[in-house]
């Protein structure tokens, strides 16, 4: 156990729809991270808050959006669902903003129909 | 551009032989190096990383790494497979000097054969 959770563990939804996926870090960490994976894609970085800011920006598409609150849990909302954001979103953490080691929740897998 | 490449997609290996995985990368400058391990339904959990100093770098669960700048390389080693090493290994490189901002190779899936 990594110590980030995330939920939902699974979703299903319509093209068009809007979900949030949400993550609560390791405690005391201050760094949210979210990845996608998907078959095509692989592993890609979507998007880095520190302490409430966002840090650092990756592939992350204009539908989707991401926020950390202030007792630094996380959300990722992603709109206008198409087939293709079918995949499993990865949150990780860490201590800092550039420490070196991610610990990752098990992801949420999101299926598009 | 930074890239990662893992360039075998499904390794085979019986349980107590040893394991090389091979990872080649793509970077201007000193990369930071990580090698991170997903079993199934698991998120990653990170084996090992290198940041500068010895080339040599040492694990979890008894895993190596062997970072060679003359062939941006960055493979990873096992003397003795042990059947729970059955996972998915990927390779990865920290984008613009950062360690938590990776860029993932395709990740190279591991089996163990009793």
């Amino acid at each position: 156990d990594s110590g980030v959770t995330q939920t939902p563990k699974h979703l299903i939804t319509a093209t068009g729809q809007r979900v949030t996926l949400r993550c609560s870090p390791r405690s005391g960490d201050l760094s949210v991270y979210w990845y996608q994976q998907s078959l095509d894609q692989g592993l890609q970085f979507l998007i880095q808050y520190y302490n409430g800011e966002e840090r650092a920006k990756g592939n992350i598409l204009e539908r989707f959006s991401a926020q950390q609150f202030p007792d630094l849990h996380s959300e990722l909302n992603l709109s206008s669902l198409e087939l293709g954001d079918s995949a499993l979103y990865f949150c990780a953490s860490s201590v800092g903003h550039n420490t070196g080691e991610l610990f990752f929740g098990e992801g949420s897998r999101l299926t598009v129909l | 551009a930074q890239s990662v490449t893992q360039p075998d997609i499904h390794i085979t290996v019986s349980e107590g032989a040893s394991l090389e995985l091979r990872c080649n990368y793509s970077y201007g400058a000193t990369p930071y190096l990580f090698w991170y391990v997903q079993s199934p339904g698991q998120g990653l959990q990170l084996l090992l990383k290198y940041f500068s100093g010895d080339t040599l770098v040492q694990g979890i669960k008894g895993f190596e790494a062997e970072f060679k700048r003359s062939q941006s390389s960055f493979n990873l080693r096992k003397p003795s497979v042990h059947w729970s090493d059955a996972a998915e290994y990927f390779c990865a490189v920290g984008v613009g000097g950062s360690q938590g901002n990776l860029i993932f190779g395709k990740g190279t899936k591991l089996s163990v054969k009793p």
